[in-house]
């Protein structure tokens, strides 16, 4: 069973606070990595992909990626209220022959809010 | 481009009643995945198709439930006989094409079996 770990919420942060969001994954072959925002009562929306080691940075978005740990992380900066939402950590896992497809298994999501 | 289309938005139904939902891709998407989420189990993958052709359903609970594409532009995911435990929202989502992981989401179905 392929398994993705999100760190277990709530999280709670201040307004202008880097918001840290932590996930785990278990298979070490898996190609692609993404992160999703779901507003209450909306549908998940793609935020930050991912697919080498290392950092990639999208405006107060930083995603991180260590496949050797098998981790991936994403933070954001000068946290707003409008961030408050779950947020849901997906991998496309590798198939058996190492290659990857088109399925993703998500994390069961943290629940971040920002206060003001 | 309108994105993906669900209908209903809403449905409620009682135990034993066929319930079918309804998707439309993004025009040009080859992908259509359908998922279910709930509280407990979080968002799941049920099946998902590429050109039409559906490629792993081993998500499907049982055999209650069924799915299926037609052509490009529509698809539907069918419960019969629905059960309370199928209350969740279910959404479809697609993708542009095989090396392109990211997926656009529906605004999804919440169903509730009384």
């Amino acid at each position: 069973q392929k398994e993705v770990e999100q760190n277990s919420g709530p999280l709670s942060v201040p307004e202008g606070a880097i918001a840290s969001l932590n996930c785990t994954y278990s298979d070490r072959g898996s190609q692609s990595f993404f992160w999703y925002r779901q507003y209450s009562g909306k549908s998940p929306e793609l935020i930050m992909s991912i697919y080498s080691n290392g950092d990639k940075e999208d405006g107060r978005f930083t995603a991180q990626l260590n496949k050797a740990s098998q981790y991936v992380s994403l933070l954001i900066r000068d946290s707003q209220p409008s961030d408050s939402a779950t947020y849901l950590c997906a991998v496309n896992p590798s198939n058996a022959g190492g290659t990857s497809y088109g399925k993703l298994t998500f994390g069961q999501g943290t629940i971040l809010t920002v206060h003001p | 481009d309108a994105g993906v289309i669900q209908s209903p938005r809403h449905e409620v139904t009682e135990m034993g009643q066929e319930v079918t939902l309804r998707c439309k891709p993004i025009s040009g998407h080859d992908y259509l995945f359908w998922y279910r989420q709930t509280m407990m189990r979080g968002l799941e993958l049920l099946i998902y198709f590429n050109n039409n052709v559906p490629i792993d359903d081993s998500g499907m609970p049982e055999d209650r439930f069924s799915a299926k594409m037609p052509n490009a532009s529509f698809s539907t995911l069918k419960i019969q006989p629905s059960e309370p435990r199928d209350s969740a929202v279910y959404f479809c989502a697609s993708s542009p094409g095989p090396n392109t992981d990211t997926q656009y989401f529906g605004p999804g179905t919440r169903l509730t079996v009384l």
